[in-house]
């Protein structure tokens, strides 16, 4: 079956740091994968994704590469600010009518 | 453009009422989910649609939960009778095509039910 692993948090950063949150996956048939951002109080939505292998997503500044050789989208980010602060969940979906899996969220905290 | 709509966003009962949650997907998309979101056990799948037919409803976890889908523009989850565990936020999403491969999910703000 498919499956998605990312690192549990929270995650506490101060403001300007680098972020990494980790993201691993199996996978029956060749996945797009994404990762999603979800602010206090508000639903899911779609930070970026990447369809194929080498491909390269990225956003506001956040970005993940698809790495099919280590089944890997980590999620990393320059210099995170205070109001990146969110739950950040990886996710795969493969083609036809199939379900999308998400990981379990990591949460974020950039404090000042 | 109007995202997905879901209402009541928030809906507190007591335990043995009946809940019916709704949600309005983005117009011209073909799919339609309900999520169930709590601490213990994160964002999981109850059903999904799609061109109005339940195409996997595996997640619905058992038969006091059904869902609906009377038309390309609405849905309903309900819960009969409901129960204090059913406390939690209840998302809605819709997708252009069949949900799966590079299908960008678009989620409402959800319903936060609360049942005492």
């Amino acid at each position: 079956g498919n499956s998605v692993t990312q690192m549990e948090g929270p995650v506490t950063l101060s403001e300007e740091a680098f972020l990494t949150i980790n993201c691993t996956y199996t996978a029956t048939g060749y996945p797009s994968l994404f990762w999603y951002v979800q602010y206090p109080g508000e639903g899911l939505q779609l930070l970026l994704k990447a369809t194929k292998a080498d491909d390269k997503g990225s956003n506001k500044g956040f970005e993940a590469t698809y790495r099919k050789e280590t089944t890997s989208f980590h999620l990393e980010k320059g210099s995170v600010q205070v109001s990146d602060s969110a739950v950040y969940f990886c996710a795969l979906s493969v083609g036809g009518y199939q379900k999308v899996t998400f990981g379990i969220g990591t949460k974020l905290q950039v404090i000042p | 453009d109007a995202g997905v709509i879901q209402s009541p966003r928030h809906e507190v009962t007591e335990m043995g009422q009946e809940v019916t949650l709704r949600c309005k997907p983005i117009s011209g998309h073909n799919s339609l989910f309900w999520y169930r979101q709590t601490m213990m056990r994160g964002l999981e799948l109850l059903i999904y649609f799609n061109n109005n037919v339940p195409i996997d409803d595996s997640g619905m976890p058992e038969d006091r939960f059904s869902a609906k889908m009377p038309n390309a523009s609405f849905s309903t989850l309900k819960i009969q009778p409901s129960e204090p565990r059913d406390s939690a936020v209840y998302f809605c999403a819709s997708t252009p095509g069949s949900g799966g491969g590079t299908d960008t999910q678009y989620f409402g703000p959800g319903t936060r039910l609360t049942v005492l």
